[in-house]
């Protein structure tokens, strides 16, 4: 079936502009994770999302950042007021639970460029 | 604090060469290690996960090993092409936690 997929795949802002972006995990997947990916860095760990239990929300930077998923599937991750260093590729994964060995598939990731 | 440190930052081949990734981490307790492959503008793709009693796992042209006592691991790619070319991110989880520590990749580029 088809992957996990993103939108925008790109999407320039101006400082201070809020932004949205989508996230559809793979049919089934129980276990949802975003992440930030910043220039030159390994990939940072946001928030994660298991079932109908409350998100573990530990890695947002601020609370400028937010994310819901709805009905267990889609997942939407909210930038309010964006800053210049917001700027980097933001990834979400699904896996089919949090198990020990559970792969976790990616999209292709939105590029958020903020000016 | 869990690190994951990987080397060389970038490498270079020929085509049709061997190479090897390394990759070192301190997260304790360990759960497992996992190799990603991930292609420009793309999302990371999973080549390999090795729980603690593994050594050494295989997928087509790319071998993983993994040492727990050293907590080390490499990534070997046997005949390199050009579709290798890409970056290569080690990835560790800890025992009881989902989260996973990653680390910043090794960018190959294979050339003809």
């Amino acid at each position: 079936g088809a992957g996990v997929s993103q939108s925008p795949s790109n999407k320039v802002t101006e400082k201070g502009k809020d932004v949205e972006l989508r996230c559809d995990p793979i049919s089934g997947h129980t276990a949802l994770y975003w992440y930030r990916q910043s220039l030159g860095q390994g990939l940072e760990f946001l928030i994660y999302f298991q079932g109908n239990s409350a998100p573990d929300k530990s890695g947002l930077p601020s609370d400028r950042f937010s994310a819901e998923r709805t009905g267990g599937s889609v997942s939407t991750l909210t930038i309010q007021r964006t800053q210049q260093e917001d700027s980097a590729v933001y990834l979400c994964a699904s896996s089919l639970g949090a198990g020990r060995t559970d792969t976790q598939y990616f999209g292709p990731g939105t590029r958020l460029t903020v000016l | 604090k869990n690190q994951v440190e990987q080397s060389p930052q970038s490498l270079i081949i020929l085509e049709g060469k061997n190479c090897t990734l390394q990759c070192n981490y301190t997260v304790s307790p360990f759960s497992n290690l996992r190799w990603y492959k991930q292609d420009t503008g793309r999302g990371p793709v999973s080549l390999t996960i090795m729980t603690f009693s593994e050594n050494t796992k295989s997928n087509g042209r790319y071998t993983a090993t993994l040492d727990a006592d050293t907590k080390q691991s490499s990534l070997h790619i046997t005949a390199s092409q050009l579709s290798d070319s890409a970056s290569y991110i080690c990835v560790v989880k800890g025992a009881g936690s989902y989260q996973l520590t990653f680390g910043k990749g090794t960018k190959l580029s294979v050339i003809p």
